[in-house]
């Protein structure tokens, strides 16, 4: 089963306008990652935050994550229409034999010229 | 895309007919995962491995197979394709930084079984 789920499904904005998506997670974590994925492409990494951090940056992105509430959130500031992609949140679980990540179901960004 | 390729990139094929994905990366991960993705479900874990002929089950297994008999490869079978397998497959290997684990993915496969 998901571990995490992605808020909203489906964002619309402007150019130039800051985009926010919400990841919500269920059990204990010791970090939680970030995904972009283009249309017909495979995700690729964007950034990663450990548990003990409240904040990272990188670029024009910025992750928070609160653990208490068991939540992360992904800014994007000043989008651009190259933005344009789903965006998935991933947690590690542990089980079986290997380290394993589990990924929400994703909030599709439009960034309308 | 760290060295990692898949093949075919696209398939069409027809129910109960067998169906071989094969993911090749050339950096000498250890771990590789097999991932289906299908509108509403995200990423789903299919099977993954840990080293040569050490394979274990995901989430969704059921009517699927694995195999590597060489540290770069990884093979997905689909015994019987069924409908429900039509699918974009990805493949990823994983990098670990101290405690931590990045994932990164192939191009995918788009399979169709008709």
């Amino acid at each position: 089963s998901q571990q995490g789920e992605e808020d909203p499904q489906a964002l619309s904005i402007q150019e130039g306008e800051n985009a926010t998506m919400n990841c919500s997670y269920k059990t204990s974590i010791n970090n939680l990652q970030w995904y972009r994925q283009n249309s017909g492409r495979g995700l690729v990494h964007l950034i990663l935050i450990r548990s003990n951090e409240r904040e990272k940056h990188s670029g024009r992105l910025r992750v928070t994550l609160d653990t208490s509430k068991k939540s992360s959130s992904l800014l994007i500031t000043a989008s651009r229409a190259a933005d344009t992609a789903s965006y998935f949140c991933a947690t590690p679980i542990s089980s079986g034999s290997a380290r394993q990540l589990t990924f929400g179901s994703g909030t599709q960004l439009t960034v309308l010229p | 895309d760290a060295g990692i390729t898949q093949s075919p990139r696209h398939k069409v094929t027809e129910t109960g007919t067998p169906v071989t994905l094969r993911c090749h990366q050339t950096e000498n991960h250890r771990y590789m995962y097999w991932y289906r993705q299908d509108p509403g479900h995200g990423l789903r874990l299919i099977h993954y491995s840990y080293g040569v002929k050490d394979t274990d089950k995901g989430e969704v297994s059921d009517g699927y197979s694995v195999s590597r008999s060489k540290t770069e490869d990884f093979l997905l079978t689909l015994e019987s394709a069924t409908s429900s397998q039509t699918s974009v497959y990805f493949c990823a290997i994983s990098l670990t930084s101290g405690s931590t684990d990045t994932q990164y993915f192939g191009p995918g496969t788009r399979l169709t079984v008709l």
